[in-house]
């Protein structure tokens, strides 16, 4: 699977659009990239995935660079209860094990 | 929608005992479910696959016979850390995929141990 790196925190407003981006320069042709968060001590959450194509859901957005190397999540209107630690992986359909890096702090502030 | 249930939640237990995690897949059957252990502002580290009807694949540096699991039904996989030290004191996350090839897992709440 391809190395994904995230910057280790960033602070957002509340009400403001989160971006967290995710550089994954060396990932091949069959990895998607997908997003989840953990909320302090819970288990990560599934938030989105993509392959190429920017993806929306009702959680948030995937932009996806056009040569795949990059990728931003984000969360449109961000609240209190987005604080969480993002992270970003890169993994062949399919594959189903799922090996998380350090992710992305990511503060909420009222 | 998936749901993947832990028990128990938190567990104090002494050293030397053994302790057992529970993890269900409750609406669906998971013939693969994964089990990883994240340290206190760590990331998850992935211990090991467990898989239904057979042997558990074990990640390198796991020791096996210390993190033993058992996959005997489609819902149910089970973790026993035995002969507990306090350096297994840990949150142990278990998760599940409901769709075959899929990448979208399913996670459980986390069950966090304490060893004295």
């Amino acid at each position: 699977d391809a190395k994904t790196t995230q910057p280790p925190s960033m602070d957002c407003a509340e009400g403001r659009a989160a971006n967290l981006p995710c550089n994954h320069s060396t990932i091949s042709g069959n990895e998607y990239v997908y997003w989840y968060r953990q909320i302090h001590s819970q288990g990560p959450q599934y938030i989105i995935h993509g392959l190429k194509n920017n993806e929306t859901n009702e959680m948030a957005s995937l932009i996806i660079t056009e040569d795949r190397k990059s990728s931003t999540l984000i969360l449109p209107h961000a609240t209190l209860r987005d604080t969480a630690v993002y992270y970003c992986i890169a993994v062949i359909q399919g594959a189903q094990k799922l090996v998380f890096g350090q992710g992305t702090r990511l503060t909420i502030n009222p | 929608g998936a749901v993947v249930s832990q028990h128990p939640s938190r567990v104090i237990c002494k050293s030397g005992t053994s302790v057992k995690i529970e993890c269900r897949s409750l609406d669906f059957q998971a013939t693969t479910m994964f089990w990883y252990r994240q340290f206190p502002k760590q990331s998850l580290m992935l211990m090991a696959t467990s898989n239904e009807g057979s042997k558990a694949t074990y990640e390198q540096g796991v020791e096996k016979d210390k993190f033993l699991i058992n996959h005997a039904s489609l819902t149910l996989s089970t973790l026993t850390v035995t002969s507990a030290h306090p350096e297994d004191s840990s949150f142990y996350i278990c998760s599940a995929t409901h769709r075959a090839g899929a990448n979208v897992l399913t996670f459980g709440a986390g069950s966090r141990l304490t060893v004295l």
